[in-house]
């Protein structure tokens, strides 16, 4: 039973060009939810969050949106860069424990 | 400061051998999470301390694997015996409760095969 899902196993982008990474969440418990970046041989590393009672936080090239009610979210880098070729991972809090639950990642190809 | 500490980066091993992880967390860190990386299975949540104490070990696989976390500074994820299902990435990460977003630092990794 899936809590979190990234229905799209890899993601091909002009470089310059907008990517948008999808997630969809079945717990409407979740009170966070996080992006992570990973690149081959080392751990993931934290990009960008958003709490469940906001629908759009920015970071400078990263934008994530939620929406609750369709229970998704998304992440847009804009505009794409070589260096953001990746896995990049969804995952979910809720305030009852510590764990964070994890989509199973969608590799991001940034093509020149 | 520094991050999470892993080691060894890389270990190969024979079926039937121990095997020892280790990871430093973040200084003041109260949450250690192990977690495994597969290709088939993803990201997976092995266990789980806060303040040296396990919370949850449901996601370890069998009885053959055991976690320790002796002072806030150290912990290890033993197999024992080894099998080649074993080989995999283990992460170690950590996390400082009161965060909101319960953002975890990860460390970069050991990648154990099993031979």
């Amino acid at each position: 039973d899936q809590q979190v899902k990234q229905n799209s196993p890899s993601l091909s982008v002009q470089e310059g060009r907008i990517s948008i990474l999808n997630c969809d969440y079945t717990n409407s418990m979740f009170d966070y939810f996080l992006w992570y970046k990973k690149y081959p041989a080392e751990g993931p590393t934290f990009l960008i969050s958003i709490s469940s009672i906001k629908d759009k936080n920015e970071d400078g090239r990263f934008t994530v949106f939620l929406n609750k009610s369709a229970k998704h979210l998304s992440l847009h880098i804009v505009p794409s860069q070589p260096g953001d070729s990746a896995v990049y991972f969804c995952a979910a809090s809720g305030d009852s424990n510590y764990q964070l639950i994890w989509g199973a990642g969608t590799k991001l190809i940034i093509k020149p | 400061d520094a991050g999470v500490i892993q080691s060894p980066r890389h270990e190969v091993t024979e079926m039937g051998q121990e095997v020892t992880l280790r990871c430093k967390p973040i200084s003041g860190h109260d949450y250690l999470f192990w977690y495994r990386q597969t290709m088939m299975r993803g990201l997976e949540l092995l266990i789980y301390f806060n303040n040296n104490v396990p919370i949850d070990d449901s996601g370890m696989p069998e009885d053959r694997f055991s976690a320790k976390m002796p002072n806030a500074s150290f912990s290890t994820l033993k197999i024992q015996p080894s099998e080649p299902r074993d080989s995999a990435v283990y992460f170690c990460a950590s996390s400082l409760e009161g965060t909101g977003s319960n953002e975890q630092f990860f460390g970069p990794g050991t990648r154990l095969t099993v031979l």
